[in-house]
This record gives structure tokens, C-alpha cells and sequence, in this order.
């Protein structure tokens, strides 16, 4: 069974600091791994993924992520955060076997001080 | 948001009574997808669908039912089974239904009960 795992229920940082939200996942086969951010009172807004390639990976505002195979984890940064980035940020593993569904991680509250 | 419309926007249960959400999307995306969301607890899957007329339980199916009779219709409807209705719930589709593509989701509806 694949689980994600965000172990920080909020992260807190100063505008223009660099940002670092946390995920570690596990699958039994290859992963592909999202990140989405959810504004409130709203739908998931897709970032980015990694699916095979290159490690890191660069996505939607700025947002970056970093896939450690070793560590199972995918780690979201960004080098300078906006305030405007304050927001929810969900984790996401599916692998090519069984049912093909995302499964989510908990949530990371990122806020974002002026 | 895209291309997927979720109706209501706030929903009200009165005991003991059947709602339906509907979800339509112009996508032309094959597979769709329910989640429900409770604070802390990420997004957990209610149903998925791959193609027309064929649909699958996904974590937690029990007090709701589904139907795929059109390619851009995925109702939910939560029965009176479902004793903890409350949450907001989100569809999502994604184009071939594979693990690697992107999911889009609606703007959700808030179900509540009175």
C-alpha cells in the first residue's frame, strides 16, 4: 500500500526567506509524486511532479521540489516566499499498479510572514 | 479551477436524508474522481472511475453511492448511511486515468448537517 507522510502541520517564514515544505513517501514499486496547493475555500491547484528524470524538478511560481530516492522523499522549496504563498500544500504519491490513485499526504499550512 | 464544475457550493443534510453533489467537467477527461477532506486529515478517496459505466470503492466508500452514465457526469450522492457527512468534498479528473497524469479538481462543495 503507498502512504505520504508531512510531518510538519505548519510552517512558518519570513517573506523573502527560502521555503522548505517536508514529504517522504512510501510505494513497493516506482513512485510519481505531486505537489498541489489548495487555496481557501477551494479546489487543488497542481505544482508539479516528478515522474522519472532529473532529480529536481521546477514547477509552477517559483516552486521547486528535490526527488531523494534514497531518503523517499520530495521535499517542496522555494528560494524566496512571498507572502501571497501562504497556503496549503498537499503531497501526493500514485504508482502504475493496483488502482492508479493519488494518495494524500496530511497537509502543510505555509505561512508566510510580511 | 479548469474545466470542472461542482454544484452546490454549501449543501445541507437534514437527518435521515439522501443529498446528491454533481460534478460535470468539459475536459474530456476519462477518468474522475471523489475525495473527501477533513481538517488534518489530507484528502482520503471516496470513488473513482476509470471509464463510462464502470466504477471502483476507493478508501472510504461506505454511506455513499456513485453512477457514470455520461463521460462528463460523476454524481455522489451521500446516504443516510454515511453518519459523519460533514466535510468538504472534492471531485478531480484526470485524462487516460494513469498514474502519471495530473489530476484537476472543482472548486468542492461544503457538505454540512442540520
Amino acid at each position: 500500500a503507498q502512504s505520504v507522510a508531512q510531518p510538519e502541520d505548519q510552517v512558518n517564514v519570513a517573506e523573502g526567506n527560502p521555503l522548505t515544505v517536508k514529504c517522504t513517501y512510501s510505494v513497493s514499486g516506482n513512485p510519481y509524486l505531486f505537489w498541489y496547493v489548495q487555496y481557501p475555500n477551494r479546489g487543488l491547484q497542481f505544482l508539479l511532479k516528478y515522474i522519472t528524470g532529473d532529480n529536481l524538478v521546477k514547477g509552477s511560481y517559483g516552486f521547486e521540489a528535490e526527488f531523494n530516492k534514497s531518503q523517499t522523499s520530495f521535499h517542496l522549496k522555494k528560494p524566496s516566499a512571498l507572502v501571497s504563498d501562504s497556503a496549503l500544500y498537499f503531497c501526493a504519491v500514485s504508482e502504475d499498479t493496483g488502482r492508479r490513485a493519488l494518495t494524500f499526504g496530511s497537509g502543510t499550512r505555509l505561512q508566510v510572514q510580511p | 479551477d479548469g474545466g470542472i464544475t461542482q454544484s452546490p457550493k454549501y449543501l445541507f443534510r437534514k437527518e435521515g436524508q439522501n443529498v446528491t453533489l454533481s460534478c460535470e467537467q468539459n475536459l474530456n477527461h476519462d477518468a474522475m474522481y471523489w475525495y473527501r477532506q477533513d481538517p488534518g486529515q489530507g484528502l482520503r478517496l471516496i470513488y473513482y472511475s476509470q471509464i463510462v459505466n464502470d466504477f471502483q470503492k476507493g478508501d472510504i466508500a461506505e454511506g455513499y453511492s456513485v453512477s457514470r452514465e455520461k463521460k462528463e457526469s460523476f454524481p455522489l450522492t451521500v446516504t443516510s448511511a454515511q453518519k459523519n457527512p460533514t466535510a468538504f468534498y472534492l471531485c478531480a479528473s484526470t485524462p487516460l486515468g494513469g498514474a502519471k497524469n495530473i489530476q484537476y479538481f472543482g472548486a468542492g462543495t461544503r457538505l454540512s448537517v442540520l
